[in-house]
């Protein structure tokens, strides 16, 4: 298996632009779930689905953001509009819904928001 | 509020020593432990894990010692190389749930 698919990998944009991040789980996980990092916070959970339903988006900061599971195999996170604030590296995971399942993680969009 | 507290923000370590990291957390709900590794430019990957019916968890170098009544638990890196410098994550979850993270520790290795 080719494991998580982020794309895109860098993206830079100016303050206002709308920023969309794209996620390709592992086949057959059926929980997904988008995460933030930066050094000031860590990793921080802004989001995750069951089978495509989203069941906590309380880390979501702001209405800024948005996430979408359309199907089983894509996820976008959506930003507009964007702040120099969210510079960041959004990184998506997905797992199977049972206890104790790995959370295996893709290798991250880095945002830059000039 | 951060559900998993985790220390030392940043370790160094002589190659060949033992690195420790601790961490501490408040929800007895939690019931798996993981810790991840994390490589500059790279996402987290799971490392090592363990369930509270257990005290100690050991794979090659890594060991998790857990101690269910002080709520605390810690990765201990035996004869740390330089391949292992890396920053490194505690989590928790309850069942299927999503894991908390700590704030991370950077490790260190210097031959």
């Amino acid at each position: 298996d080719a494991g998580v698919i982020q794309s895109p990998r860098h993206e830079v944009t100016e303050m206002g632009q709308e920023v969309t991040l794209r996620c390709k789980p592992i086949s057959g996980h059926n929980s997904l779930f988008w995460y933030r990092q930066t050094m000031m916070r860590g990793l921080e959970l802004l989001i995750y689905f069951n089978n495509n339903v989203p069941i906590d988006d309380s880390g979501m900061p702001e209405d800024r953001f948005s996430a979408k599971m359309p199907n089983a195999s894509f996820s976008t996170l959506k930003i507009q509009p964007s702040e120099p604030r969210d510079s960041a590296v959004y990184f998506c995971a997905s797992s199977l819904n049972r206890a104790g399942e790995t959370q295996y993680f893709g290798p991250g969009t880095r945002l830059l928001v000039l | 509020q951060q559900q998993v507290k985790q220390s030392p923000q940043s370790l160094i370590v002589q190659k060949g020593g033992i690195s420790i990291i601790n961490c501490a957390y408040e929800n007895t709900a939690f019931d798996y432990f993981p810790w991840y590794q994390q490589f500059p430019g790279k996402g987290p990957a799971l490392l090592i894990a363990i369930r509270p019916d257990v005290s100690e968890k050991k794979e090659g170098r890594f060991t998790i010692s857990f101690n269910k009544s002080a709520k605390q638990f810690s990765l201990h890196i035996m004869d740390s190389q330089p391949g292992d410098s890396a920053t490194y994550f505690c989590a928790a979850a309850t069942g299927a749930n999503n894991l908390f993270f700590g704030t991370g520790t950077r490790l260190t290795v210097i031959p």
